[in-house]
């Protein structure tokens, strides 16, 4: 069974640029979530999507990042405009359930703002 | 307010036994979860625990008190491949009816020949 899979694993952009990212979940897996990790800290919840639905994004800064997920399988997240601060690891999970299941991550994409 | 501790770093010798505690005050308790990670990988998932009590897993034990709140995983006859962070998760329960995985910072662990 192949796991989560992100793109781009890496990505250097300057500040005020757009980004996106890009996750395809575990087959069967009905719920998503984004996570962003700084270094040396653990993951913080972004987002949770059940199927189509974002269920959770109180912690999703709006004003910069929105995040979708068409027809409730592949996910994009985007950051427009670009921030020195956003630079982290912005990791993908998913489970089979309606959050109670185990979460599998994705290798995440490590963002570097310059 | 959601709290979780862990230390920040340890070191053992390949071959020996260590033990990784973590430390919560959480609201909404209901389960807790060890992930391993190497540098620039994934969260691997290694245990679950929801009730009190020992879950073996091969080299890997966990251990719960959810009255004292503590947990702690147990790794033995270390091998160097174990060299990672070891993350701590408490999963709670939101007013909102929803559960969200809520992650301490990580311990990270180096195992020396």
């Amino acid at each position: 069974e192949a796991g989560v899979v992100q793109s781009p694993r890496y990505k250097i952009i300057e500040k005020k640029q757009p980004v996106a990212f890009w996750c395809n979940p575990i087959s069967g897996h009905n719920t998503l979530y984004w996570y962003l990790q700084n270094l040396g800290q653990g993951p913080e919840l972004l987002i949770r999507y059940e199927n189509e639905e974002a269920v959770d994004d109180s912690q999703l800064p709006k004003d910069r990042f929105s995040a979708e997920r068409l027809k409730g399988v592949d996910s994009t997240l985007k950051i427009q405009p670009a921030e020195l601060g956003d630079s982290a690891v912005y990791l993908c999970a998913s489970s089979r359930g309606t959050g109670t299941d185990t979460q599998y991550f994705g290798p995440g994409t490590r963002l570097t703002v310059l | 307010g959601q709290n979780i501790d862990q230390p920040t770093e340890m070191t053992a010798t390949e071959g020996a036994i260590v033990q990784i505690n973590c430390t919560y005050q959480t609201s909404g308790f209901n389960g807790l979860f060890w992930y391993q990670q190497h540098a620039g990988e994934a969260p691997t998932f290694l245990s679950y625990n929801v009730l009190d009590g020992l879950e073996e897993k091969g080299r890997f034990s966990s251990f719960l008190s959810r009255s004292k709140g503590y947990s702690y995983l147990l790794l033995k006859e270390l091998q160097m491949k174990d060299s990672a962070s070891y993350l701590c998760a408490v999963r709670v329960s939101m007013n909102t009816g929803f559960q969200k995985l809520v992650f301490g910072t990580g311990t990270r662990l180096l195992v020396s020949p």
